[in-house]
């Protein structure tokens, strides 16, 4: 079955500091690739997204590659600022007939100043 | 645009108690999903509707959990005899679908416990 992998949380990091937090993934096909983020309180917001192998998705300042010969789609930003903080999620669509998003884990980042 | 909306946003019950949430989606999106989040764990897909039509339902999804959406608008789900381990975050999507992939848009959720 499809599955999504996330790097562990939580994460720390100083304000302008470079991020990364990486995801890959296991589906058949070629699947769409998403990354949502929940700030505190709120719910979930799409972020940036890519549906072909080698599409870059982006979004403040955010970006993610869609690798498919590594089945990862790492998300990066190279200066992050308090109001990051977060819990991001990276998520993959099938594209094989069910529409359902599978989600990773998620992984919580704290931006401090 | 509205966003896609969740009510009631917290709804505190007794094990065995009956439970209904609602959704109201972005107006003109013909697909509605339902998830369920568990705290430190992403949303696991429970069921989706195209239009008033229910077209797939996890293994998620017991005999206890009903949803409709009757007339391709809102939607509610519904829990029979919760039990504790109902306890979890419901949240609800929406999308617009064109072909190709559809982009899911969430609403803040209904946090349920269950005593």
């Amino acid at each position: 079955g499809n599955s999504v992998t996330q790097m562990e949380g939580p994460v720390t990091l100083s304000e302008e500091a470079f991020l990364t937090i990486n995801c890959t993934y296991t589906a058949t096909g070629y699947p769409s690739l998403f990354w949502y983020v929940q700030y505190p309180g709120e719910g979930l917001q799409l972020l940036l997204k890519a549906t072909k192998a080698d599409d870059k998705g982006s979004n403040k300042g955010f970006e993610a590659t869609y690798r498919k010969e590594t089945t990862s789609f790492h998300l990066e930003k190279g200066s992050v600022q308090v109001s990051d903080s977060a819990v991001y999620f990276c998520a993959l669509h099938s594209n094989f007939g069910n529409e359902k998003l599978t989600f990773g884990t998620g992984t919580r980042l704290t931006i401090i100043p | 645009d509205t966003g896609v909306s969740q009510n009631p946003r917290h709804k505190i019950t007794k094990r065995g108690q009956n439970v209904t949430f609602r959704c109201d989606p972005i107006s003109e999106h013909n697909r509605l999903y339902w998830y369920r989040q568990t705290l430190g764990q992403g949303p696991e897909f429970l069921t989706y509707f195209q239009n008033e039509a229910q077209l797939e339902k996890s293994r998620l999804l017991s005999d206890r959990f009903s949803a409709e959406r009757p007339k391709g608008s809102f939607s509610t789900l519904e829990i029979q005899r919760t039990e504790q381990g109902d306890s979890a975050m419901y949240l609800c999507a929406s999308s617009l679908s064109r072909g190709g992939t559809d982009t899911q848009y969430f609403g803040p959720g209904t946090r349920l416990t269950v005593l």
